[in-house]
């Protein structure tokens, strides 16, 4: 399956431990978008990442949120000390260039954060 | 400020029952529209992308068109299967590369 892969699936925390969300985005595919649904709220963009660089993250919390796209490796999205209101399925999207038509965001299945 | 606004919330339709859903939407400059499909515990799946007004595309059951100001999904003749939430979702050209999400519609298709 070359679609993008997201893990864990489903995430417990505590308040106040820190959350790491993996993202590896579809083949050949270099461009990485994080979004967060809330409960009962629609798709909210958080970030948009290229290899080793931040290019949008105008939609991420100014506090204790932070991504990168590392040279090797996936893509994660880290939150330290979470609270309560973190709970939300985190959607990982990528596509193969920004701006070229007929060049969607594929969607991973999300990760389920669920905050104690 | 960029909207996307999708009517009805919820569409309960028999088997076989056309219909559509609306997509209204403010932008300011259009660089696409997206429909994904969303079902529970998953993703959404992509489905059409249009990008200039009076453009259509068709997919089985599923016809996606694009005016200046709203896009419309019709289902023809739907099944229990085309049950999911629709999501309309837009990119601005002054915005990069992210997408603008409604906040969908959930349809029931029963038999």
């Amino acid at each position: 399956n070359a679609g993008v892969m997201q893990n864990p699936r489903h995430l417990v925390r505590r308040r106040g431990q820190e959350a790491r969300l993996r993202c590896s985005p579809m083949k050949g595919h270099s461009h990485v978008y994080w979004y967060r649904q809330l409960p009962e709220e629609g798709l909210k963009f958080m970030v948009y990442l290229q290899k080793e660089n931040i290019i949008d993250e105008s939609g991420m919390p100014k506090e204790r949120f932070s991504a990168e796209f590392p040279k090797e490796g996936p893509s994660i999205l880290r939150i330290q000390q979470v609270v309560r209101g973190d709970s939300a399925a985190y959607f990982c999207a990528s596509s193969l260039l920004d701006r070229a038509r007929e060049q969607p965001q594929h969607f991973g299945d999300g990760t389920r954060l669920s905050i104690l | 400020e960029d909207q996307v606004t999708q009517s009805p919330e919820a569409l309960r339709l028999q088997e076989g029952e056309s219909s559509s859903l609306n997509c209204s939407y403010t932008v300011s400059g259009l660089r696409g529209l997206f429909w994904y499909r969303q079902d529970p515990g998953k993703g959404p799946e992509f489905l059409f992308t249009l990008y200039s007004a009076g453009e259509e595309k068709e997919k089985e059951r599923l016809k996606a068109t694009l005016t200046k100001k709203e896009s419309f999904l019709h289902i023809t003749a739907p099944k229990p299967e085309d049950s999911a939430t629709y999501l309309c979702a837009v990119q601005d050209y002054n915005q990069g590369g992210k997408l603008i999400f409604g906040q969908g519609t959930e349809l029931s298709v029963k038999p």
